[in-house]
């Protein structure tokens, strides 16, 4: 198996552009997770799916953020506008039908820098 | 609310040398409880987890981990440290309390060094 396959690794972006990070989760895995990892605030889990359905969208830090599941094998990320405090490592995670506490497999990030 | 707090950002041990690196957590029921391992430009992996069988959990790469109540404490440790070690350890614990155990709250994270 590839594993969680995230794109683009990295992203450079201007203030107020529309950014689209997008994940590929391992097949059969149920559950797909969205954290975003900063020096300042560390790990947080912005929102995650169980079978294609947004469950907990908690994390999201503002209607800038969406995130969508059209089906089971893609997910993607938007932020519009973008804005310099989006700048971060974006990782997906997803998991078989335990979830989180069985164990999650994690993607190789896509670092987002805004200017 | 759950949280989870690693003590030292920066671990430096010598190669061979004992590795312990703490983790304390605060709950109010019982908890589901991670390390996981990130190597430079990867995302994480799970090294161990406890999940209320066994308080002395044993994982990949000869790392273990000891869950204590009575200190609210789940610390791993190696006893040899290897070069390929060298990594950043976050440790995590389920949020029951808050949507059900698929939110982990991750800790800030400890950076190992392992030096010659």
């Amino acid at each position: 198996d590839a594993g969680v396959i995230q794109s683009p690794r990295h992203e450079v972006t201007e203030m107020g552009q529309e950014v689209t990070l997008r994940c590929k989760p391992i097949s059969g895995h149920d559950y797909l997770f969205w954290y975003r990892q900063t020096m300042m605030r560390g790990l947080e889990l912005l929102i995650y799916f169980n079978n294609n359905v947004p469950i907990d969208d908690s994390g999201m830090p503002e209607d800038r953020f969406s995130a969508k599941m059209p089906n089971a094998s893609f997910s993607n990320l938007k932020i519009q506008p973008s804005e310099p405090r989006d700048s971060a490592v974006y990782f997906c995670a997803s998991s078989p039908g335990g979830g989180a506490y069985e164990k999650l497999f994690f993607g190789s990030g896509t670092q987002l820098s805004v200017l | 609310a759950q949280s989870v707090t690693q003590l030292g950002s920066h671990v430096s041990v010598s190669e061979g040398a004992l590795v312990l690196l703490r983790c304390n957590y605060s709950s109010s029921v019982p908890p589901y409880l991670f390390w996981y391992v990130q190597y430079p430009n990867q995302g994480l992996q799970l090294l161990l987890k406890y999940t209320s069988a066994a308080t002395l959990v044993k994982g990949i790469n000869g790392f273990e981990a000891e869950f204590k109540k009575s200190e609210t404490s789940f610390h791993l440790t190696k006893p040899s440290a290897h070069m390929s070690d060298a990594a950043e350890y976050f440790c995590a614990v389920s949020d029951p309390s808050r949507g059900g155990y698929n939110k982990l709250i991750f800790g800030a994270g400890t950076r190992l060094a392992v030096h010659p």
